[in-house]
C-alpha cells in the first residue's frame, strides 16, 4: 500500500518548455488535489477533483491544467512553464467520509529557469 | 485574502516544556479543522483535528483548542520532544466542501 505517489521527485525545466507532473493513489479514494507550497506562502490548491470525471479551480490555478485519468490517477500540466512557477508541488487524496482526512504525496521539487 | 492565518513563522521551544501554535480564520463557514506536520522533503501528514462542535480534541502530547467566538484555534504540544521539530499548518474546510485552506505555517524548533 503506497499511499500517495508523485513522478518525478526532481525537474529542471526551461521558460516555455511544458510537462507533466504525475500523481496516483491507491486508497480507493473520491477526492484528489494539486497543491503548490512556497516560501511564506503556505499549500495554495492549484486544482482538485471531487470524483473521477470532475476538475475545479483552486485559488492559483492559471497556467496549469488537470486531468482526472481515472479514480486513481490525477495529472497535472503546465504548458509553457514560467519561472514564477518554481515551487514544490504536492499532490493529495481524501478519504470519502465528509470528514476525511487528506493524505499528501512526497511532492516534487520544480525549477524554472 | 488570507482566510486561514498563522501570524508566528517560527517558535523555539525547550525540550520537555509545551509548544503552543496558534491560527486564526475570518471565514465564518469554515466548521471543521485540521493540523498538519511537515518534514523537509516530505509530504505534510495529518496530526489532530476538530469540529467546530467541539471546543477541545486531544490525541496524546496533541490537543487542539477551538474558540469559535475569537475565530481562534490553537495547538498544544506537550511535552514537546526534538523530534516534534517541524512545520505545522493549520487547515480548514467548510459545509459540503471538500477542499481545505491551509495557513502559511509555523516552524517548530524544540532545542534540547
Amino acid at each position: 500500500n503506497a499511499g500517495v505517489t508523485q513522478t518525478p521527485k526532481f525537474q529542471v525545466l526551461k521558460t516555455g518548455q511544458s510537462m507533466t507532473l504525475q500523481c496516483a493513489q491507491d486508497m480507493n479514494h473520491n477526492s484528489m488535489y494539486w497543491y503548490r507550497q512556497d516560501p511564506g506562502m503556505g499549500l495554495r490548491l492549484i486544482y482538485y477533483s471531487a470524483s473521477e470525471g470532475t476538475t475545479d479551480k483552486g485559488e492559483v490555478p492559471n497556467g496549469y491544467n488537470v486531468s482526472r485519468l481515472n479514480k486513481r490517477e490525477f495529472s497535472l500540466r503546465l504548458e509553457s512553464a514560467a519561472p514564477s512557477q518554481t515551487s514544490v508541488y504536492f499532490c493529495a487524496s481524501r478519504e470519502p467520509r465528509p470528514r476525511g482526512e487528506q493524505f499528501f504525496g512526497p511532492g516534487t521539487r520544480l525549477t524554472v529557469l | 485574502d488570507q482566510q486561514v492565518k498563522q501570524n508566528s513563522p517560527s517558535l523555539s521551544v525547550q525540550e520537555g516544556r509545551i509548544s503552543i501554535l496558534n491560527c486564526d480564520y475570518t471565514n465564518s463557514m469554515f466548521d471543521y479543522f485540521l493540523w498538519y506536520k511537515k518534514y523537509p522533503a516530505e509530504g505534510p501528514t495529518f496530526l489532530i483535528s476538530i469540529s467546530s462542535i467541539k471546543d477541545k480534541n486531544e490525541d496524546g502530547r496533541f490537543t487542539v483548542f477551538l474558540n469559535k467566538s475569537a475565530k481562534h484555534l490553537s495547538l498544544h504540544i506537550v511535552p514537546s520532544q526534538p523530534g516534534d521539530s517541524a512545520v505545522y499548518f493549520c487547515a480548514a474546510s467548510g459545509g459540503t466542501a471538500s477542499k481545505l485552506t491551509f495557513g502559511t505555517g509555523t516552524r517548530l524548533q524544540v532545542t534540547l
